[in-house]
């Protein structure tokens, strides 16, 4: 079975701008987490997604939002990007019952 | 609510050496157990877990057991490998929770 898969690898953005970052689960795989890992913070729950429901949401403000399409792909969008977001984003897709998460690579974002 | 602890790091070891990560947590209920490892430049990936007291996850010659009574999880390795070098993270899941909580991950430098 193919991995999880999230698209770009790498971004570069300017404060202010907006971004979407893309996440391809296992096959079969309903559920899709995402994540942001900083040195400083280490790893944070951002959102999950269930049949295309928002299930479960982190403490982050309402600028990360999120979706999840019928084919169980999701994306995040981050608006009005500040510095603080740069950071690697983690993807992680789970089928029942929710117990082992397995995780993309991530996407790299750097806002300057 | 649940909560992951684990030891600062980062831990430097010379190849060879006897590793111990030390993992300990609070949940209510009887979580399952986690240990996930990431590599440099990419993805969290499963390295083992326990479902239930005492059992034993092993895999790739780390193992970790599962102590009710002292509500831990330590992570063992009797020979670390300078290819073991990376960030590794406790987690667990409790019932209900569809998100597992993270410890803050404790990073190995295994030198030859």
């Amino acid at each position: 079975k193919a991995g999880v898969t999230q698209t770009p690898r790498y971004l570069i953005k300017t404060r202010g701008q907006q971004v979407t970052l893309s996440c391809s689960p296992i096959s079969g795989h309903r559920s899709v987490s995402w994540y942001q890992q900083t040195p400083g913070q280490g790893l944070q729950f951002l959102f999950e997604y269930f049949s295309e429901t928002q299930r479960n949401k982190g403490n982050f403000p309402g600028r990360f939002s999120g979706r999840q399409f019928s084919n169980s792909r999701s994306e995040m969008n981050v608006s009005t990007l500040e510095l603080g977001d740069s950071a690697l984003y983690l993807c992680a897709s789970s089928s029942p019952p929710p117990d082992e998460q397995y995780f993309g690579p991530g996407t790299r974002l750097t806002v300057t | 609510g649940d909560s992951v602890t684990q030891m600062e790091g980062p831990v430097t070891l010379s190849e060879e050496a006897f590793l111990t990560i030390n993992c300990t947590y609070t949940a209510t209920g009887y979580p399952s157990l986690f240990w996930y490892v990431q590599y440099p430049g990419e993805g969290l990936q499963l390295l083992l877990k326990a479902t239930k007291a005492d059992d034993k996850g092993s895999n790739k010659g780390f193992e970790a057991t599962y102590r009710k009574e002292t509500t831990s999880f330590h992570l063992e390795k009797g020979s670390v490998q300078v290819s073991d070098s990376a960030v590794y993270f406790c987690a667990l899941s409790s019932g209900g929770s569809y998100i597992p909580t993270f410890g803050r991950g404790t990073s190995l430098i295994v030198h030859p």
